[in-house]
């Protein structure tokens, strides 16, 4: 079944507390994408790849890192995390030719 | 600079009634164009797309959208609005780079 899967799904730590959330799809896409959504404002891009090992800003990316090693994986990283990133954050990919975007299950994170 | 613009952040529509949702978009290329819909505590499920041709597009369950360049506008609509179709629908615009700007959204609430 062609999918995006993210983990983990809850999350709630707290301030300054290293953590990652990853992303894995099966469908062989070249770009994939995080998104955090948070009420009134939608969804807002955070960092996106185009292929492995090219990587660029979005629309957030402050307080934000990813990497792109593999085709397949696409991490967010939060290096020192703040309550301000408490927030529902989605990962998605897509096919260069279709720039469709199948969306993961989304994680719910909270930042203490 | 892109933007996408949902005017109606909430309407009501009583079961059986049409609607249609508004999306007004800014973008200096032909645009991707896409609605998605996300129902409470769930991830976003792809209505329809727009890239080229027909400006009338068909989507899944009972949802179309018409593309007018003229008023850069990619409104949604359906005949005959089902209880089940009570969510949060978002308007997306994408460029070939993978990016996609959201609008905030418009949530959809129907009256029995």
């Amino acid at each position: 079944e062609a999918q995006v899967t993210q983990n983990p799904r809850y999350l709630i730590t707290v301030t300054g507390k290293k953590l990652t959330v990853t992303c894995s799809q099966n469908m062989n896409h070249e770009y994939m994408s995080w998104y955090r959504q948070d009420p009134g404002l939608g969804l807002r891009q955070i960092y996106y790849s185009m292929n492995v090992e090219v990587t660029d800003k979005g629309d957030v990316p402050e307080g934000y890192k990813v990497s792109r090693k593999e085709k397949r994986n696409f991490p967010l990283i939060l290096e020192s995390p703040s309550p301000n990133q408490t927030s529902l954050y989605f990962c998605a990919s897509s096919s260069r030719d279709y720039n469709e975007q199948f969306f993961g299950p989304g994680t719910r994170l909270t930042v203490l | 600079a892109q933007s996408v613009t949902q005017p109606d952040i909430h309407i009501t529509v009583s079961e059986g009634a049409s609607l249609e949702l508004r999306c007004n978009y800014s973008y200096g290329a032909t645009p991707y164009l896409f609605w998605y819909v996300q129902s409470p505590g769930q991830g976003l499920q792809l209505l329809l797309k727009y890239f080229s041709g027909d400006t009338l597009v068909q989507g899944i369950k009972g949802f179309e959208a018409e593309f007018k360049r003229s008023q850069s506008s990619f409104n949604l609509r359906k005949p005959s609005v089902h209880w089940s179709d009570a969510a949060e629908y978002f308007c997306a615009v994408g460029s070939n780079t993978g990016k996609l700007i959201f609008g905030q959204g418009t949530t959809l609430q129907v009256k029995p």
